[in-house]
């Protein structure tokens, strides 16, 4: 069965430090996607994020990015220079090939502090 | 940004009776899906749809329905609302491809007295 994992709940950090968001993730399959969402204080669910299963190249967007290790089964996001605007809930999530569904971790709420 | 609404936003409701939430996208895309987030929880899939008229269960089913006439609109039913479906549901809507990346709708928050 498929599973996510955001151990951290709940993390904060000062304005301008460096934050990572840790994924861990199983599943039988050896194709597979990865995804990070973005949940701002204003509710809404952004997409930030796909990679698939063959794809081991860090991703990099602005500040933002990501860690993908297929040998500790971990897909962790990184936050550089953080900023107030940062703050919200970001949630991890994993789809099977083949499987109609995607599977969220119950996600990480960053705080920002100023 | 995807074209997605849903609707009502707000409502709050009385045990016992039937609600009905609505989620239009203008995007024609294929996948349509149902979820729910409570705190602690994070999203939980409760029904989605692959086409007109095919749906399937989400881990969360129980108490819910749903129906796809078209290929814009998913319609989830709570047949008896009780007070454990208070919650904040979400619509997504993806591509034809299964794994693509979902795009999400605004939520409605429903609260049932």
């Amino acid at each position: 069965a498929q599973k996510v994992t955001q151990a951290q709940t709940e993390i904060s950090v000062v304005e301008k430090e460096d934050v990572t968001l840790d994924c861990v993730y199983e599943t039988r399959d050896t194709t597979y996607y990865l995804f990070w969402y973005k949940q701002p204080p204003s509710g809404e669910l952004v997409f930030l994020i796909r990679r698939n299963s063959f794809d081991e190249q860090n991703e990099i967007s602005g500040r933002y990015s990501w860690n993908f290790q297929k040998s500790t089964s971990s897909f962790n996001f990184t936050i550089t220079a953080s900023q107030v605007v940062d703050s919200a809930v970001y949630f991890c999530a994993l789809s099977e090939v083949g499987d109609d569904k995607i599977i969220f971790g119950k996600g990480t709420r960053l705080h920002i502090l100023p | 940004d995807a074209g997605i609404t849903q609707s009502p936003r707000h409502k709050v409701t009385e045990t016992g009776t039937p609600v009905t939430l609505r989620c239009h996208q203008t995007e024609n895309h294929r996948y349509m899906y149902w979820y729910r987030q409570d705190p602690g929880h994070g999203l939980r899939l409760i029904h989605y749809s692959y086409g007109v008229k095919d749906t399937d269960k989400g881990e969360v089913s129980d108490g819910y329905s749903v129906s796809r006439s078209k290929t814009e609109d998913f319609l989830l039913t709570l047949e008896s609302a009780t007070s454990s479906q208070t919650s904040v549901y979400f619509c997504a809507i993806s591509e034809s491809e299964r794994e693509a990346e979902q795009y999400f709708g605004p939520g409605t928050r429903l609260t049932v007295t």
